[in-house]
């Protein structure tokens, strides 16, 4: 399983775009990138997944460059509600999923 | 709500006892997976099971056992408790079906062990 890099930790305020990159130098050619958000006390809960590119939902923008070995989570104009553990994992097909440590977002008023 | 519940909410048992947590995954996924966090960790991997096998297992010792059930239910099973089996533990279910898909986290069990 590819090992990821993310910050520990990172403050910003309502309303601002926070991004978070995640370093993935080992990433592997069927490997796909996810991320997660988790709260305290509940399961992590899917955000977005990408393979290459840029790939955008309703709730988040996921860049991907082209020779895969990191990927930025980009979070538009946060809320309070948007504080959490958010993870970066790459991983196959296999759902066997390694999580790092995670970094936590903090979003103040 | 992702459609994956798991009992009980929390527990606490004490050393050298066994524990079953139970997982109630969404109609028709095929995989669960287990993980175990501890505070202030990331979910680590204990194992995966896929129609009703194991499929893959982390490094967890194998007094952690599981089972998986033909009605999308499964077990994780922890004999001889230890103080650092103290954790949240994790089921989540997908379909294994060789295309990258999302895994959907159930809320988590809560065990303590004194």
């Amino acid at each position: 399983l590819a090992k990821t890099t993310q910050p520990i930790s990172m403050d910003s305020y309502e309303g601002q775009e926070v991004n978070i990159t995640c370093s993935h130098n080992n990433i592997a050619t069927n490997d796909y990138i996810t991320w997660y958000q988790q709260f305290p006390s509940q399961g992590p809960r899917f955000i977005i997944q990408g393979y290459k590119t840029k790939v955008t939902n309703e709730v988040a923008s996921l860049f991907i460059p082209a020779d895969r070995k990191s990927s930025t989570l980009s979070l538009p104009r946060v809320s309070l509600s948007d504080t959490a553990v958010y993870y970066c994992l790459v991983a196959g097909n296999d759902y066997k999923l390694s999580f790092g440590a995670g970094t936590t977002v903090t979003v103040r008023a | 709500e992702t459609g994956v519940t798991q009992s009980p909410t929390h527990l606490i048992k004490t050393r050298g006892q066994q524990v079953t947590l139970r997982c109630s995954s969404q109609s028709g996924h095929n995989t669960v997976s287990w993980y175990q966090q501890a505070l202030g960790q990331g979910p680590q991997f204990i194992f995966q099971y896929y129609r009703e096998e194991e499929n893959g297992r982390g490094n967890f010792p194998p007094r952690f056992s599981g089972l998986q059930f033909p009605n999308y239910s499964s077990e994780l099973n922890v004999n001889a408790l230890e103080l650092d089996d103290s954790a949240l533990y994790l089921c989540a279910s997908s379909v294994l079906t060789g295309v990258q898909e999302t895994q959907y986290f159930g809320p988590g069990t809560r065990l303590l062990v004194l």
